[in-house]
């Protein structure tokens, strides 16, 4: 059963550092990985979808890279703003349709 | 531009009650359409999907049911509401099955 465990978390730190969220997951045949961002009281919206062929993407200050083997994604902000505040999930498509989450990482930078 | 929406956005019932939730999407055709529960300090929980009108998969069993009567409508329901239903639901759609999912702004859902 796929289990999916994202550390740390929760995250406060001074606005313009880079910072790195982590996600792991027990089994790594998996179709691909998305990270997304959730603000309080509000839906998902995707940032990042990365397929097992591919090791990293990237959108903006974002950038995302999958270690399928290890099972383990990271998703890298650089040059943090206050409006990245949020709660940062990802989650892991072991089969159609099927998408397991994380329990996020929730993220504060500071003034 | 394709759009999702959910409402009510807030509901407060008691328990015992009946739950109706609806999800709409516009902008696109014969999309795959989930619903997932939210649960405090907990992640998100797939219910249930679709592939297609009529069609729907159930990945928990509870007391909770999915319809879809057109291809962009995606309804949750309960006959009892019980205290655990508690939660925020969230719609979301896709093109493919292993696609990019989209979601809705979510149904805030306090069962007293």
């Amino acid at each position: 059963k796929q289990e999916v465990t994202q550390i740390p978390a929760a995250l406060s730190v001074p606005e313009g550092e880079n910072l790195v969220l982590n996600c792991s997951f027990t089994d790594s045949a998996i179709y691909n990985l998305q990270w997304f961002r959730q603000d309080p009281g509000k839906g998902l919206t995707s940032l990042l979808l990365i397929q097992s062929s591919q090791r990293e993407q990237t959108s903006g200050r974002l950038n995302a890279s999958l270690d399928k083997s290890s099972g383990r994604s990271t998703l890298y902000i650089a040059a943090s703003q206050p409006g990245d505040s949020a709660t940062y999930l990802c989650a892991v498509s072991s089969g159609t349709y099927k998408y397991i989450f994380g329990t996020g990482t929730r993220l504060k930078v500071l003034a | 531009s394709q759009t999702i929406h959910q409402w009510p956005a807030t509901l407060v019932q008691p328990v015992g009650s009946p739950l109706s939730l609806e999800c709409t999407v516009e902008g696109t055709s014969n999309p795959n359409l989930y619903w997932y529960r939210q649960a405090a300090g907990r992640g998100l929980q797939l219910l249930f999907y679709s592939v297609g009108i009529g069609q729907i998969s159930s990945e928990v069993p509870q007391n909770l049911s999915a319809s879809r009567p057109q291809d962009r409508q995606f309804i949750l329901s309960s006959k009892k509401l019980l205290l655990s239903d508690s939660g925020f639901y969230l719609c979301a759609w896709s093109v493919g099955g292993q696609e990019t999912q989209y979601f809705g702004p979510g149904t805030r859902l306090l069962v007293l």
